[in-house]
C-alpha cells in the first residue's frame, strides 16, 4: 500500500521565519512531487513541484527531493501570516493516480 | 494557469434524492479527471478516475452504482451521488490533467459541499 507520511502539526512559526514542511513516502518507483496549499474549507492549490533529486525554487519557495531516502519537504521563507494554512504533501505513483499525505497545519503568527 | 471549475458549490438536498455535480476545465482540455472527497479533518480520498469517452475506473470501497460518473467530453466530467444519505455528507473535489501538458499536474476545482439531510 502506497503512503505518504506528514507531521500533522501545528507547525508554528513567527512571521518572518523559515516554515520548514517534510513528507515521506513508500512507492520507491514514484517519480513525482507536489506540495498543496489548503485553507480551510477550500480545496488545494499547487504551489510546487519536484520531479528529481535537489531542491527547486520558487520566489519564496523551495521544494527539496531525496529519493535515496524518499524524502520531499517544503521551505517557506520570510512566512507571512497569509500562508496559515494545511499542506498537503502529494505523490505520483503509477499513471496520474497522486496518493495524498494527511497535511501539516502551519500558523504563522504576526 | 490551468483553471477548474465546479458546479454547484454548495448544496443540501434530503435523504434518498440524487444530486449532480460538474466539474469543468475552462481553458485546457482535460483527458482525465478525478474525483476526491474531504471529510472534515481528513486528507483527501480518491474516489475515481475518470476518462474522456471510457468507463470511469473506481478506488476499492467506492460503489460505482451509488456514485456515478460520466466524462462526456474533454472538458466536462459529472459526478452524480445517488440515492444520497447523511453519511455521504462531504466535500468532493474534482481535478483535471492537462492533456497538452508533459508533466503530471492536477489542477483543482474548488470543490462542492454537500450535505444531505
Amino acid at each position: 500500500q502506497k503512503e505518504v507520511e506528514q507531521n500533522s502539526g501545528p507547525l508554528s512559526v513567527p512571521e518572518g521565519a523559515i516554515a520548514s514542511l517534510n513528507c515521506t513516502y513508500s512507492d520507491r518507483g514514484s517519480q513525482s512531487f507536489f506540495w498543496y496549499r489548503q485553507y480551510s474549507g477550500k480545496s488545494p492549490e499547487l504551489i510546487m513541484s519536484i520531479y528529481s533529486n535537489g531542491d527547486k525554487e520558487d520566489g519564496r519557495f523551495t521544494a527539496q527531493l531525496n529519493k535515496a531516502s524518499q524524502y520531499v519537504s517544503l521551505l517557506i521563507r520570510d512566512s507571512q501570516p497569509s500562508d496559515s494554512a494545511t499542506y498537503l504533501c502529494a505523490v505520483l505513483s503509477g499513471y496520474s493516480t497522486l496518493t495524498f499525505g494527511k497535511g501539516t497545519m502551519l500558523l504563522v503568527s504576526p | 494557469g490551468a483553471v477548474v471549475s465546479q458546479h454547484p458549490s454548495r448544496v443540501i438536498c434530503k435523504s434518498g434524492t440524487s444530486v449532480k455535480i460538474e466539474c469543468r476545465s475552462l481553458d485546457f482540455q482535460a483527458t482525465t479527471m478525478f474525483w476526491y472527497r474531504q471529510f472534515p479533518k481528513q486528507s483527501l480520498m480518491l474516489m475515481a478516475t475518470s476518462n474522456e469517452g471510457s468507463k470511469a475506473t473506481y478506488e476499492q470501497g467506492v460503489e460505482k452504482d451509488k456514485f456515478l460518473i460520466n466524462h462526456a467530453s474533454l472538458t466536462l466530467s459529472t459526478l452524480t451521488v445517488t440515492s444520497a444519505h447523511p453519511e455521504d455528507s462531504s466535500f468532493y473535489i474534482c481535478s483535471a490533467r492537462d492533456a497538452s501538458g508533459r508533466e503530471e499536474t492536477q489542477y483543482f476545482g474548488p470543490g462542492t459541499r454537500l450535505l444531505v439531510l
